[in-house]
């Protein structure tokens, strides 16, 4: 069965203090890897996809990176606006797109 | 903004009840997905069509239905609905098969 796990459920920094967050993921024939920001009662917003092992993308404080079994979302020198909720999902060979629970993001001034 | 309008934004039913959810995807978007969330069970992927077909099926109740429509919107049809059915509901289009999805900002249904 395809699964998507995220770790740890919940994460408070301090402003600045980096960090990376785990998605871990069995799925038969990954088609991608996504990775989304959540607010409270909004929808996800894209940030990221990946393909292939060994890729990585950047957009500002955050760099995801992804390899055969997981992905890690590193967040950089993070300000109090990037508390939000992290989502990651996976798109398997018979194109059902599955979310991992999703990693809270607390990022105290 | 995504691009994906979702209608209505806000819904409060009674038990027993039905309701349709409507979704209008990105301009030219031939793929909608439509997902559930609870604070328990996170993002639960419902049911996907492609150009009007069903192409995928996940954990969607039989109590649930879905269509697409030859415009490209999508309804999400809920049945004699249970207070556990209240949720976040979102729906996602992306152009194709194997793209990212963009969603909408969801339909808050509460069932009393």
């Amino acid at each position: 069965e395809d699964q998507v796990t995220q770790s740890p459920e919940a994460l408070r920094l301090q402003e600045g203090e980096s960090s990376s967050l785990n998605c871990s993921y069995t799925v038969s024939g990954l088609r991608g890897l996504f990775w989304y920001r959540q607010d409270p009662g909004k929808g996800p917003e894209f940030l990221f996809t990946l393909y292939s092992a060994g890729e990585e993308k950047e957009k500002e404080r955050l760099k995801a990176t992804l390899t055969k079994k997981e992905s890690f979302l590193h967040i950089t020198a993070p300000k109090p606006e990037d508390s939000a909720t992290y989502l990651c999902a996976v798109q398997a060979e018979d194109d059902k797109i599955i979310f991992g629970k999703g990693t809270r993001l607390h990022i105290l001034p | 903004d995504s691009g994906v309008t979702q209608t209505p934004k806000h819904l409060i039913t009674a038990t027993g009840q039905r309701v349709t959810l409507r979704c209008s995807p990105r301009s030219g978007d031939l793929s909608v997905y439509w997902y559930q969330q609870s604070l328990d069970q996170g993002l639960q992927f419902l049911i996907q069509y492609y150009n009007g077909e069903e192409r995928a099926k996940g954990n969607i109740l039989e109590r649930f239905s879905a269509q697409q429509f030859p415009d490209l919107h999508s309804e999400l049809n809920l049945s004699s609905l249970e207070l556990g059915d209240s949720a976040l509901y979102f729906c996602a289009s992306s152009p194709h098969l194997t793209n990212t999805i963009y969603f909408g900002e969801g339909s808050w249904l509460t069932v009393v």
